[in-house]
């Protein structure tokens, strides 16, 4: 398995315009995470699923933030209209339901200007 | 986040043993994680606790105390790679895991 894909790697766009981050789990895992990690905040939870649908999305920051997982194999954070404070890497993490270890992603680093 | 503790920065030598320690909130805990992160790379998984004791997986040695909500990790003959940043974890009832700040380690020659 290619383990956890997200994409883009790097994302650099201009204050107001909309942005989609994407993430495509390990097969067959049931768990999807999506964190944000900054030198000030760390690693932060955004949302959690389980089996596609959101268990705790109380870690997003305010609406300009949302996430689906249509299916089992693939998952968006969308931020609308984005900010130059939403600089930081995204992380992506999947986990299987009988072991409890995350699996992380190569994370996408966001740049507002 | 939530109540995690660990120190921000430790220094040790190679060939050195280093203990970092963590203390989390006990309310809701499942079990407690332990992650390395390498500058400029994602987490990865170094070890997980649900039980009381120490997980020996060679280098490095993870400890838990359910009742006093503390854990450490211990790395064993140190190495310059093991220069990263290490994260301790809680996992609580729902699965849900909250990351500490993390414990930046450098090691010297």
């Amino acid at each position: 398995d290619a383990g956890v894909i997200q994409s883009p790697r790097h994302e650099v766009t201009e204050m107001g315009q909309e942005v989609t981050l994407r993430c495509k789990p390990i097969s067959g895992h049931n768990s999807l995470f999506w964190y944000r990690q900054t030198m000030m905040r760390g690693l932060e939870l955004l949302i959690y699923f389980n089996n596609n649908v959101p268990i705790d999305d109380s870690g997003m920051p305010e609406d300009r933030f949302s996430a689906k997982m249509p299916n089992a194999s693939f998952s968006t954070l969308k931020i609308q209209p984005s900010e130059p404070r939403d600089s930081a890497v995204y992380f992506c993490a999947s986990s299987p339901g009988t072991d409890p270890e995350a699996f992380f992603g190569q994370g996408t680093r966001l740049t507002v200007v | 986040g939530q109540n995690i503790d660990q120190p921000t920065e430790m220094t040790a030598t190679e060939g050195a043993i280093v203990q970092i320690n963590c203390t989390y909130q006990t309310s809701g805990f499942n079990g407690l994680f332990w992650y390395q992160q390498h500058a400029g790379e994602a987490p990865t998984f170094l070890s997980y606790n649900v039980l009381d004791g120490l997980e020996e997986k060679g280098r490095f040695s993870s400890f838990l105390s359910r009742s006093k909500g503390y854990s450490y990790l211990l790395l064993k003959e140190l190495q310059m790679k093991d220069s990263a940043s290490y994260l301790c974890v809680r996992s609580g009832n729902t699965g849900k895991l909250i990351f500490g700040q993390g414990t930046t380690l450098q090691v010297k020659p």
